[in-house]
């Protein structure tokens, strides 16, 4: 199936890493993408083709992937990472788009 | 550079259509797969359409299909989004995307609101 399941919420330190999961049946077979959308802004691709990042996004975010999970880890975490992260794969080959519910990231 | 602007927030009443713009700087929308995405209010994102670059194929999210049409103006580098039969759950900000292997490009989003 094309579901995909993340944690609602997480919480780190500043300092510390963040990892935030992106569970699905179909991850074995598609790429993962992740989006970061801070309040009130546009959103922004951090991550694509499960661990590829654009340029501008900092070397702190990372992506990996094992079986059915995905992961977003973001290292040394800072205040201003504080944001709503979401997984996308695709759908089958007609560029149809599916998401993750989206998982908050707290910043204590 | 690469830029997608959208057209300002619309109010429109149950029942009404909308249509929304994306104007593509920086590129040319006969190259890409062009998307439109939204998000309700205290939701996750959902896919809606999308439209490929030859124009000859557009998909449709299934809860879209006969009331969702995207369509493109070469002229002027513009793609449209439009949604007929509006209800309060289509109250959302819709964005529209460049496709690059993933949503690399995004517009600044449209508050579309439905109310009575």
């Amino acid at each position: 199936s094309y579901e995909l399941t993340q944690p609602p919420s997480v919480s780190v330190s500043p300092g510390q890493t963040a990892r935030i999961t992106c569970s699905g049946d179909a991850l074995p077979d598609q790429y993962v993408s992740w989006y970061q959308q801070k309040p009130g802004q546009t959103p922004v691709m951090v991550l694509y083709k499960d661990s590829e990042r654009p340029s501008g996004i900092p070397e702190r975010f990372s992506g990996s992937k094992s079986g059915i999970t995905a992961t977003l880890a973001i290292s040394r975490v800072e205040a201003g990472d504080e944001a709503d992260y979401y997984c996308q794969v695709w759908h089958d080959s007609d560029h149809r788009g599916v998401f993750g519910g989206g998982t908050k990231l707290t910043v204590l | 550079q690469v830029h997608l602007v959208q057209s300002g927030a619309e109010v429109k009443r149950p029942g009404a259509s909308v249509k929304l713009s994306c104007k593509a700087s920086g590129f040319f929308l006969i190259n890409y797969h062009m998307h439109w995405l939204r998000r309700a209010p205290g939701q996750g994102f959902e896919w809606v359409g999308c439209i490929n670059p030859n124009e000859e194929h557009r998909s449709y999210a299934g809860k879209f299909q006969g009331r969702l049409r995207v369509t493109r103006d070469t002229s002027t580098n513009t793609v449209y989004m439009e949604l007929s039969s509006l209800t309060s759950e289509d109250t959302a900000i819709y964005y529209c995307a460049r496709e690059e292997s993933a949503f690399a490009v995004w517009g600044q989003g449209t508050l579309v609101t439905v109310s009575s």
